[in-house]
């Protein structure tokens, strides 16, 4: 069965520093992607990647894949309150028309001046 | 507005019950899944429907189902409701079984069972 593990559970940063996320996964995945959600709010993609060595930024968010290590990053450069949220790793398992979303623990980012 | 409806976003209901949450999956998409979001168990995959059939499930209890329509909505029935069923309902739409652009989530619905 397919597990996803991220860590840090808990991530309490200041304004202006970087730091980064990190997602292991236990079996081989056709595609890896992360989430952002606001407390009591839905799920907003923030990235899809396909590939091994994909790399995505957006704004201070940039995530990497590397599919040979089942690893996945999501680095945070200087960080701003407005990126506090939960941020989820997920990945899929498809066969045919079939797909499974496994989602990770979920790291809590909190920013504080 | 991702462009996935689900209704209702709130449902207060007793123990023993049965309720049914329904989604609108965004337009064109063929995929529908069910997802439950806890404090301790966190998001669970439930099952996908794909152009009105059952395709892939995961950790569906027996007292849950659910179906998709010609239409393409999809309803999820909760039946003898207990406490631990308290959570955060999410639904997901996809354009196909392999969703290179990801998979677009609703607002969800909130469950509270007493």
């Amino acid at each position: 069965e397919l597990k996803v593990e991220q860590n840090p559970l808990f991530l309490s940063m200041q304004e202006g520093k970087n730091y980064t996320i990190y997602c292991n996964y236990s079996t081989t995945s056709d595609r890896l992607y992360w989430y952002r959600q606001d407390p009591g709010k839905s799920l907003e993609s923030l990235f899809v990647l396909l590939s091994n060595g994909a790399v995505k930024q957006e704004g201070r968010l940039m995530a990497s894949l590397d599919t040979k290590a089942r690893l996945s990053t999501l680095h945070i450069t200087a960080a701003v309150h407005d990126l506090s949220a939960t941020y989820f790793c997920a990945v899929t398992t498809i066969t045919g028309t079939a797909s499974k979303l496994t989602f990770g623990t979920g790291t809590r980012l909190q920013v504080t001046l | 507005d991702s462009g996935v409806t689900q209704t209702p976003k709130h449902l207060i209901t007793a123990t023993g019950q049965r309720v049914t949450l329904r989604c609108s999956p965004r337009s064109g998409d063929l995929s529908v899944y069910w997802y439950q979001q806890s404090l301790d168990q966190g998001l669970q995959f439930l099952i996908q429907y794909y152009n009105g059939e059952e395709r892939a499930k995961g950790n569906i209890l027996e007292r849950f189902s659910a179906q998709q329509f010609p239409d393409l909505h999809s309803e999820l029935n909760l039946s003898s409701l207990e406490l631990g069923d308290s959570a955060l309902y999410f639904c997901a739409s996809s354009g196909s079984g392999s969703p290179n652009y990801g998979y677009t989530f609703g607002s969800g619905t909130r469950l509270t069972v007493v």
